[in-house]
């Protein structure tokens, strides 16, 4: 099994540009997420899907969107990338109820 | 809103010694709380704990819960080079929509000197 796996792992991108960061998991979990991670403040959620066909805000949804593609596949767009977009983002994913979430290594995204 | 407060932010420390590293947490309708390891890339999953005074090990590590005063431990014991990374603490909150959310704390970096 694979896990959580994320792709581009790096993307560099000019301010404006859109881009699309994909995520698969191979654990039929129901349960998955974005979170981007900031020097000095943890992870912070952006979306997360409970269940396939549903999707939800979390902490820090502006500037984002999400697609739950089927129950393996969760992707964030960013429409109109901004500086302040300069983050590692990850994916998660969890069976539902009581269970941990699995991360992805991460996708290093910077906008110039 | 919900917050996860982690202290200390860093720790320096000798192999062999222990570490206490303290989450403390004021969350709506609280589920449950989560350790995790990060070290270059994703955080790895540690321990889960949803009961009070339940100690959870995993080899040297070790972590218990009080949910009356709102915080948690984790003690690495006997430590090691291999235990440097960051150690993140995170509250799952339930209800509404809330299902599933982890609120994380700033995470501490510990390093382990030889």
């Amino acid at each position: 099994n694979a896990g959580v796996t994320q792709t581009p792992k790096f993307q560099v991108l000019k301010t404006g540009q859109s881009m699309t960061l994909q995520c698969a998991q191979d654990m039929n979990h129901n349960s998955m997420y974005w979170y981007r991670q900031d020097p000095g403040m943890g992870l912070r959620l952006i979306y997360y899907s409970a269940s396939e066909g549903t999707t939800d805000k979390g902490e820090v949804p502006n500037g984002y969107n999400v697609s739950r593609l089927n129950k393996r596949e969760f992707s964030l767009r960013l429409e109109s990338a901004a500086p302040s977009q300069t983050s590692v983002y990850f994916c998660a994913s969890s069976r539902q109820g009581l269970y941990e979430q699995y991360f992805g290594p991460g996708t290093r995204l910077t906008v110039t | 809103e919900d917050k996860v407060v982690q202290s200390p932010l860093s720790l320096v420390v000798h192999e062999g010694d222990t570490v206490t590293l303290n989450c403390s947490y004021e969350v709506t309708n609280f589920r449950s709380l989560l350790w995790y390891k990060q070290e270059k890339k994703a955080p790895t999953f540690l321990f889960m704990l949803t009961s009070s005074g339940i100690e959870k090990k995993s080899g040297r590590l070790s972590s218990i819960l009080d949910k009356k005063e709102l915080f948690s431990i984790l003690n690495i014991t006997a430590t090691q080079t291999g235990d440097s990374a960051v150690y993140l603490c995170a509250v799952e909150a339930t209800g509404g929509t809330s299902y599933g959310k982890l609120t994380f704390g700033q995470g501490t970096i510990l390093t382990v000197h030889p």
